[in-house]
């Protein structure tokens, strides 16, 4: 079964600074790749998805990730954060299968920004 | 047009009581997930419908649990007999039919069940 890893639990980054959140999945082939964030209380909103093509993918409120199937990561990144985007970041595959896309999400990732 | 829809966003029972917990989908959506979210976890995968069928319920346990997506109406949740460790945050997702090269569900914002 495919799983998800984001072996950070807790990260903490001055405003302004740079961003990087790591996601390591396990699956024989490429699966479809997501990151979501979830802020207090909230529902997830999709910040960019993955599925073929240009492996560096643009996404909404600043963010990017690039899928590197050598190290079977899809790491996001940002250049410069904002306090806005202290939230909870989810990193999650789906695997097609006959049309069940069910996603398989990693356990998070908590974005501290200080001043 | 209006996202998928969930309610209640909050609901408490007791022990032994039963929760229902709705999803309505995005207009044009006939494929619903249901997500939960336990504290301090991700979210794990819990069934899968379209309309009037169970597609994949591998993720929901064995007792006490159920859902449905009838032809009319919303999608039900259905927990019975509830205990304290079902109490999570509870998510729906639906998404349209996969287009080739294309594919997103689309959340709502949950219900947090708290068991007392």
């Amino acid at each position: 079964a495919q799983s998800v890893t984001q072996p950070d639990i807790h990260i903490t980054v001055s405003e302004g600074a740079s961003l990087e959140l790591r996601c390591n999945y396990s699956y024989g082939a490429t699966p479809y790749l997501f990151w979501y964030v979830q802020s207090p209380g909230q529902g997830l909103q999709l910040l960019l998805k993955y599925f073929s093509g240009d492996t560096l993918v643009q996404g909404i409120k600043g963010f990017e990730a690039e899928f590197k199937r050598s190290q079977s990561s899809f790491n996001l990144r940002k250049p410069s954060v904002h306090w806005s985007d202290a939230a909870e970041y989810f990193c999650a595959v789906a695997i097609s299968n006959f049309g069940n896309e069910k996603l398989t999400f990693g356990t998070g990732t908590r974005l501290t920004i200080i001043p | 047009n209006a996202g998928v829809m969930q309610n209640p966003r909050h609901l408490v029972r007791r022990r032994g009581q039963e929760a229902r917990l709705r999803c309505s989908p995005m207009k044009g959506h006939s494929h619903v997930y249901w997500y939960r979210q336990l504290p301090e976890e991700g979210l794990k995968f819990m069934v899968y419908l379209q309309k009037e069928n169970i597609i994949d319920e591998s993720g929901m346990p064995k007792e006490r649990f159920s859902a449905e997506f009838p032809k009319e109406g919303p999608s039900i949740l259905r927990i019975q007999q509830v205990v304290r460790g079902d109490s999570a945050a509870y998510f729906c997702a639906s998404s349209p039919p996969r287009r080739q090269g294309d594919y997103e569900q689309y959340f709502g914002p949950g219900t947090r069940l708290t068991v007392t």
